[in-house]
């Protein structure tokens, strides 16, 4: 199984900082991967997929970058209702596998 | 507009088979490419992928529950429906069912939408 390793695990920013979460594959998954954002009590909602390209619907604050091993999602200027946790996920090969999240919170 | 809706029990007893069904609108598992997943969420923990079928019946497993799992489809129902034998605790978890696109990139073939989700506790 590719092993999906994110940091950090937990990160206090305030509204309007510039937010970068990076994610670890264990092997190269090229760019097939994908972010997604989840609020408590909520189901995960998609960010991005591909690594880089924006969900529908998603504003354009949130970027992804990366290939191979190494993937960033960014938040450019954050905002209340970003306070959430965010997974990034391989669908590179089977069992398609995520990371243990990053809990974004209020400083 | 697409959307996803799991349904199922709220509470098994263990060594039972928890049988939850997805019912989906505004795509059709008939598409080629199109597939639907499950995933489950432990309470204040982290995704786990857990099953895959395709239009074309093609199934995938995670293979560490693979023996315990089935996953099934009824097109004409628009549902698919997942199985999972010999309940334990340790499977007390949200349930989600989400939307695999079926686009002609393969870079674009990931879960898109999501259900909210069941909550499924295992206790006697």
């Amino acid at each position: 199984d590719i092993q999906m390793t994110q940091s950090p695990s937990s990160l206090s920013a305030s509204v309007g900082d510039r937010v970068t979460i990076t994610c670890r594959a264990s092997q190269g998954i090229s760019n097939y991967l994908a972010w997604f954002q989840q609020k408590p009590g909520k189901a995960p909602k998609s960010l991005i997929y591909a690594a880089s390209s924006l969900q529908s619907g998603v504003p354009s604050k949130f970027s992804g970058s990366g290939s191979g091993t190494d993937f960033t999602l960014t938040i450019s200027s954050l905002q209340p209702e970003d306070f959430a946790t965010y997974y990034c996920q391989q669908y590179n090969s089977y069992p398609w596998t995520f990371g243990q999240g990053t809990k974004v919170e209020i400083k | 507009q697409i959307t996803l809706k799991e349904s199922g029990p709220t509470l098994v007893k263990p060594t039972q088979t928890l049988t939850l069904t997805c019912t989906f609108s505004g795509f059709s598992l008939s598409t080629s490419g199109v597939g639907v997943g499950w995933i489950r969420q432990p309470p204040g923990k982290a995704l786990e992928w857990l099953a895959l079928i395709y239009w074309d019946d093609d199934k995938r497993y995670s293979p560490s529950l693979k023996s315990r799992l089935t996953i099934t489809k009824d097109t004409s129902k628009n549902q698919v429906v997942l199985t999972m034998t010999n309940m334990d605790p340790v499977d007390t978890a949200t349930y989600y069912c989400a939307h695999r696109r079926g686009s002609s990139s393969s870079l674009s073939r990931y879960f898109d939408y999501w259900g909210q989700g069941t909550l499924v506790t295992v206790s006697s």
